[in-house]
């Protein structure tokens, strides 16, 4: 079975500062990787994913992602973020046969500051 | 294309009282999720439709939950009789097709209860 640990249940920064929103796997098989933004009162977005080939992940609004199998993490980051970045983020992991079923992490609290 | 579309937004009941959900799904997906999100934690999936036919419902609490997508269309989940434990945001999801795990998962936007 596969699990997620997002290590920060918070992460307060300034308006135009880089963030990185730390992810970490656990998982027997190879994984797929996604992260998902969910603001407040909606449902979650999909951001990036992760399912071979580069390591490196391009999403939207400028977020971006690296795959790194020694460490098993998937951390995102975003060079200069914006008050609208102001959202919860979750990591998940699913894995390749049985159902796919992702796995969700706790998420982490993204509060950008002006 | 239209998103996924919940129903109610929002939902206040007493603990023992009953209550229903009502999703659909994006036209053409074969795949529905219910998802419970608590407060602080992230989605934990409840059931899995693959058309009409339930493909995983091993944490759903089958004593009080039920679900159902009789057409291989929307989707119904009830509660009864609801606990105060059951308070959280249930989370609707359909993507394209399950034996496929890149396929994108597109959520509504939620039912958020409150059982008192």
């Amino acid at each position: 079975a596969q699990s997620v640990t997002q290590l920060d249940s918070q992460v307060p920064v300034f308006e135009e500062a880089p963030v990185e929103l730390r992810c970490n796997y656990s998982s027997s098989v190879s994984v797929y990787l996604f992260w998902y933004v969910q603001y407040p009162n909606q449902g979650l977005q999909l951001l990036l994913k992760y399912l071979s080939g580069s390591t490196l992940v391009k999403g939207i609004n400028g977020f971006e992602a690296e795959f790194n199998k020694s460490q098993t993490s998937f951390h995102l980051r975003k060079p200069s973020v914006h008050i609208s970045d102001t959202a919860e983020y979750f990591c998940a992991v699913s894995t390749p046969g049985g159902s796919y079923i992702p796995t969700f992490g706790r998420g982490t609290s993204l509060i950008v500051h002006p | 294309e239209a998103g996924v579309a919940q129903s109610p937004r929002y939902k206040i009941i007493e603990k023992r009282q009953s209550v229903a959900f009502w999703c659909n799904p994006i036209s053409g997906h074969a795949t529905l999720y219910w998802y419970q999100q608590i407060l602080g934690q992230g989605p934990k999936l409840l059931i899995q439709f693959q058309n009409n036919g339930v493909v995983d419902d091993s944490q759903l609490p089958k004593d009080r939950f039920s679900a159902e997508r009789l057409k291989g269309v929307d989707s119904t989940l009830k509660i009864q009789p609801a606990k105060l434990e059951d308070s959280a945001v249930y989370l609707c999801a359909s993507s394209q097709n399950r034996n496929r795990g890149q396929s994108i998962q597109y959520f509504g936007a939620g039912t958020r209860l409150s059982v008192l």
